[in-house]
């Protein structure tokens, strides 16, 4: 158990719908990360928040938005859906969000889009 | 750009033998770091091991080694006397600001 949990574990949905998967990171991490993965794209790096605040983003699209919130778990919100984001959408968090740091990942949320 | 190269998509090691996972990368950085997270079947991530790219010496986590080459760009991962619950995907990471995954190598591990 890596201390970061990630709700819900499994999310159906249909295209066009939005919705909000919910990430906590380990005790005293300030950086949370999102990362999809996908069966055609691998595991790709979306955005990182540091302490609140955006510090990297990736490859995440405009439909694609995050936040981290005065308690520092993390929010990825997806909307108007599409058949391709079906994916795994890990959460991952670090102490203080350097490159030198490891990060622990959470369980994952899988979802799908029908 | 930085990327990430596993060129094997499979491997098979039999119980109790050493195995060696590939990987490469391309970067211009000369300070970056490099982890193997493993994915088993329960989808978690777990890491592995890593390497700090300014330390000469090959990390090492009891069983599982690298063999880190900075000027080929190359680190590979030995894992040796393999053990059944060794069996997942092996994904090599790089990292100076944000991480880059390769498309990782599955390891299958014979009874």
């Amino acid at each position: 158990d890596s201390g970061v949990t990630q709700t819900p574990k499994h999310l159906i949905t249909a295209t066009g719908q939005r919705v909000t998967l919910r990430c906590s990171p380990r005790s005293g991490d300030l950086s949370v990360y999102w990362y999809q993965q996908s069966l055609d794209q691998g595991l790709q790096f979306l955005i990182q928040y540091y302490n609140g605040e955006e510090r990297a983003k990736g490859n995440i699209l405009e439909r694609f938005s995050a936040q981290q919130f005065p308690d520092l778990h993390s929010e990825l919100n997806l909307s108007s859906l599409e058949l391709g984001d079906s994916a795994l959408y890990f959460c991952a968090s670090s102490a203080l969000g350097s490159g030198q740091e490891t990060q622990y990942f959470g369980p994952g949320t899988r979802l799908l889009v029908l | 750009a930085q990327t990430v190269t596993q060129s094997q998509p499979e491997m098979s090691v039999q119980e109790a033998e050493t195995v060696t996972l590939s990987c490469t990368y391309d970067t211009s950085e000369s300070d970056y770091y490099l982890f193997w997270y493993k994915q088993p079947p329960s989808r978690q991530m777990i890491l592995v091991i890593r390497q700090e790219a300014y330390k000469q010496q090959n990390a090492t986590e009891n069983r599982f080694s690298v063999n880190f080459q900075k000027a080929a760009k190359s680190f590979s991962l030995k894992i040796s006397d393999s053990q059944l619950g060794d069996a997942a995907m092996y994904f090599c990471a790089y990292r100076v600001n944000d991480m880059r995954f390769g498309a990782g190598t599955r390891l299958t591990v014979k009874p």
